[in-house]
C-alpha cells in the first residue's frame, strides 16, 4: 500500500524567498507518480508538477521545482519567489492503483 | 471551456434527504474519480470508474452509488444522508496510461452540508 507524509501542518516565508514543502512516500512498487496539488481558501485542486519514478531529472514548472530523492523516498516542492497568491494548502499525492493517495497537507502562508 | 465541472456547488439539506451531485469532463478521458475532502481538509478516494465501468470502490457505505451513463460524465447519488456526509466533494478525471497521462483533473468541488 501506498503512503504519503507530509510532516509540516503550517509553514510561513517571506514574499519573494524560496520555500520547501516536504513529502516523504512509501511504496513497495518499482513503478510510480508523485504529484503536487494546491488548494488555495477557494476550494479548488489545482496540479502543479509530477515527477515519474524513472524520471532522471528532477521536474520543474516555472516557479515550482519538485526536489526528488529516490533513495530516501522524499519528494519535496520547491517554490521559488514566493508570492502572496502562493498562500494555499498544498497536498502531495501518490499515484496507487487506479487512485491518488494524498498527504495531509501543509498549510503555506506568505507573508508581504 | 470548463474541464471539469461539477453541480451543484453548494449543497444544504436535511438528514434523511436524498441528493445527486453531477459531474462532466470535456478532456477526452477515459476514467473519472470521486474523491472526499472531510473537515480535516484529508481528501480520499470514493469511487474510480474507467471507460464506464466501475474499477475502484473503497469500502464506501452502500448509500452511496454512482452512475456513469458515458465517458464524460460521473454521477454520484447518496440516500438517506446522514451528518457525517457533510464533506466536500470532488470529481476528477484522467486517462489510464503511463506516467504523466495519469495526472489527474479535479472539478471545483461541491460543497455539501447536511443539517
Amino acid at each position: 500500500a501506498q503512503k504519503i507524509t507530509q510532516t509540516q501542518p503550517g509553514m510561513f516565508v517571506q514574499e519573494k524567498e524560496a520555500v520547501t514543502l516536504d513529502c516523504t512516500y512509501d511504496t513497495s512498487d518499482p513503478s510510480y507518480g508523485l504529484f503536487w496539488y494546491k488548494q488555495p481558501s477557494s476550494g479548488e485542486m489545482i496540479f502543479l508538477i509530477y515527477q515519474g519514478s524513472y524520471d532522471q531529472q528532477n521536474a520543474t514548472e516555472g516557479r515550482y521545482s519538485l526536489n526528488f530523492q529516490k533513495a530516501r523516498k522524499s519528494a519535496n516542492l520547491v517554490i521559488s519567489a514566493s508570492q502572496l497568491g502562493d498562500s494555499a494548502m498544498y497536498f502531495c499525492a501518490m499515484r496507487g492503483l487506479n487512485k491518488l493517495v494524498f498527504g495531509a497537507g501543509t498549510i503555506l502562508r506568505v507573508k508581504s | 471551456d470548463t474541464a471539469v465541472s461539477q453541480t451543484p456547488k453548494y449543497l444544504v439539506t436535511q438528514m434523511g434527504n436524498d441528493k445527486s451531485i453531477k459531474c462532466e469532463q470535456n478532456l477526452g478521458h477515459d476514467t473519472m474519480y470521486w474523491y472526499k475532502q472531510d473537515s480535516k481538509k484529508f481528501l480520499k478516494i470514493m469511487f474510480s470508474y474507467n471507460n464506464k465501468e466501475l474499477i475502484i470502490n473503497e469500502t464506501v457505505p452502500n448509500r452511496f452509488s454512482p452512475k456513469s451513463p458515458d465517458k464524460a460524465h460521473l454521477n454520484l447519488h447518496i440516500n438517506s444522508l446522514e451528518l457525517g456526509d457533510s464533506a466536500v466533494y470532488f470529481c476528477a478525471s484522467s486517462q489510464l496510461g503511463t506516467s504523466r497521462q495519469e495526472t489527474q483533473y479535479f472539478g471545483p468541488g461541491t460543497r455539501l452540508l447536511v443539517l
